[in-house]
């Protein structure tokens, strides 16, 4: 079935460092490929999408990729603040599909 | 349109009482999906409508669990008989499908609490 497999936390980085969180995918077809970040308390927000392969995704200096031959979506940005500190989610979703599949989140902490 | 709207944002009930939540989706979205989150662990789809078709409700966690979603409008969510292990943030999230369009718009969660 479809699943998504995120990098665990959690990940603390001081400011202005470079960040990678890993994501791999297993699905059947073309799935459209989402990174959700949640605040504290909060629901999740769409930091970013891509809906098919060598599409990039990007918003708010965060870019993540679509690379099919390697089923992966990794999410990146080059220098990380303190306000980026939240849980960061991984999603799938075919195209026809009828649920989103999320990863399990990871934890980042940023330190002034 | 201020986006997806839950409520309440908290809920406290005493094991074993009915408790139930409601979603207004963003206007114009076809799609509402139901899911639940526990702490540490990316959301959990529960079930989901197609205006107001429930298309998908295998995944409700028992028989304790059921949501309507009267006219395609808003949806609610109840739990009968409410047990410790419930305890949880129940999320809606909404979508305009469409072979475009797929991202799902996700509102503040209902956090539950069963003591």
């Amino acid at each position: 079935g479809d699943s998504v497999t995120q990098m665990e936390g959690p990940v603390t980085l001081s400011e202005e460092a470079f960040l990678t969180i890993n994501c791999t995918y297993t699905a059947t077809g073309y799935p459209s490929l989402f990174w959700y970040v949640q605040y504290p308390g909060e629901g999740l927000q769409l930091l970013l999408k891509a809906t098919k392969a060598d599409d990039k995704g990007s918003n708010k200096g965060f870019e993540a990729t679509y690379r099919k031959e390697t089923t992966s979506f990794h999410l990146e940005k080059g220098s990380v603040q303190v306000s980026d500190s939240a849980v960061y989610f991984c999603a799938l979703n075919r195209n026809t599909g009828n649920q989103f599949y999320f990863g399990t989140g990871t934890s980042l902490t940023v330190i002034p | 349109d201020t986006g997806v709207s839950q409520d309440p944002r908290h809920k406290i009930t005493k094991r074993g009482q009915n408790v139930t939540f409601r979603c207004d989706p963003i206007s114009e979205h076809n799609r509402l999906y139901w899911y639940r989150q526990t702490l540490g662990q990316g959301p959990e789809f529960l079930t989901y409508f197609q205006n107001e078709a429930q298309l998908e409700k295998s995944r409700l966690l028992s028989d304790r669990f059921s949501a309507e979603r009267p006219k395609g409008s808003f949806s609610t969510l109840e739990i009968q008989r409410t047990e410790q292990g419930d305890s949880a943030m129940y999320l809606c999230a909404s979508s305009l499908v469409s072979l475009m369009n797929t991202e799902a718009f996700f509102g503040q969660g209902t956090r539950l609490t069963v003591v």
